[in-house]
């Protein structure tokens, strides 16, 4: 399983946009990129996922380089309803789909 | 669809003491997984199950049981509680589709040994 690295936490301000990369260095040719948000007492939920250049839905925009050792979750005109947990995950679909979640990114959304 | 179901929601044991905690899915999904969430930490894999029938270990599976005679049900066993088990029990599952990795969550379960 690829080993992900990301930062521990990260501030930011009503409206701002916050942009939270992970390092996946040994990334396999049949992994994804998946992006998970844990709110204090729940379970995570997932928000997006990629494999190659850029990925867009509702919540959040995911961009990944060529060499996709490396990805970036953009989160546009965050709200205090944002501060949560962000977990970045490498793996693929198969062999069961075991992922592996680190310590993940505390995001803190101030007024 | 209720989704993801866990019972109970907090659960105080005594050392040595056992407690099944369950957990079922009406998705029709064929993954399931437990997990454990320590205060402050990322998850980790305790057990998973690919499909009814079929479970295999995780990262962290010592003091641990699960099982899988159903497609919609989970329950994973403590034997022999002890104070290193207190956690946060969190129960997923997926569907098999080749592509996604997107795991749907319980609510967890809050279980304190002491």
């Amino acid at each position: 399983l690829a080993k992900t690295t990301q930062p521990i936490s990260m501030d930011s301000y009503e409206g701002q946009e916050v942009n939270i990369t992970c390092s996946h260095n040994n990334i396999a040719t049949n992994d994804y990129i998946t992006w998970y948000q844990q709110f204090p007492s729940q379970g995570p939920r997932f928000i997006i996922q990629g494999y190659k250049t850029k990925v867009t839905n509702e919540v959040a925009s995911l961009f990944i380089p060529a060499d996709r050792k490396s990805s970036t979750l953009s989160l546009p005109r965050v709200s205090l309803s944002d501060t949560a947990v962000y977990y970045c995950l490498v793996g693929a679909e198969a062999a069961g789909n075991k992922l592996t979640f680190g310590g993940g990114t505390r995001v803190l959304v101030k007024p | 669809n209720a989704g993801v179901t866990q019972t109970p929601k907090f659960r105080i044991l005594k050392i040595g003491q056992s407690m099944t905690l369950q957990c079922t899915q009406d998705m029709n999904h064929n993954y399931m997984y437990w997990y454990r969430q320590d205060p402050g930490m990322g998850l980790k894999l305790i057990y998973y199950s690919v499909g009814a029938g079929i479970t295999d270990k995780g990262e962290v599976p010592n003091g641990y049981n699960v099982s899988r005679s159903t497609t919609e049900d989970f329950p994973l066993r403590l034997e022999l509680a002890a104070p290193s088990q207190t956690s946060v029990y969190f129960c997923a599952s997926k569907t098999h589709d080749g592509t996604t990795n997107e795991q749907f969550f319980g609510p967890g379960t809050r279980l304190t040994v002491l």
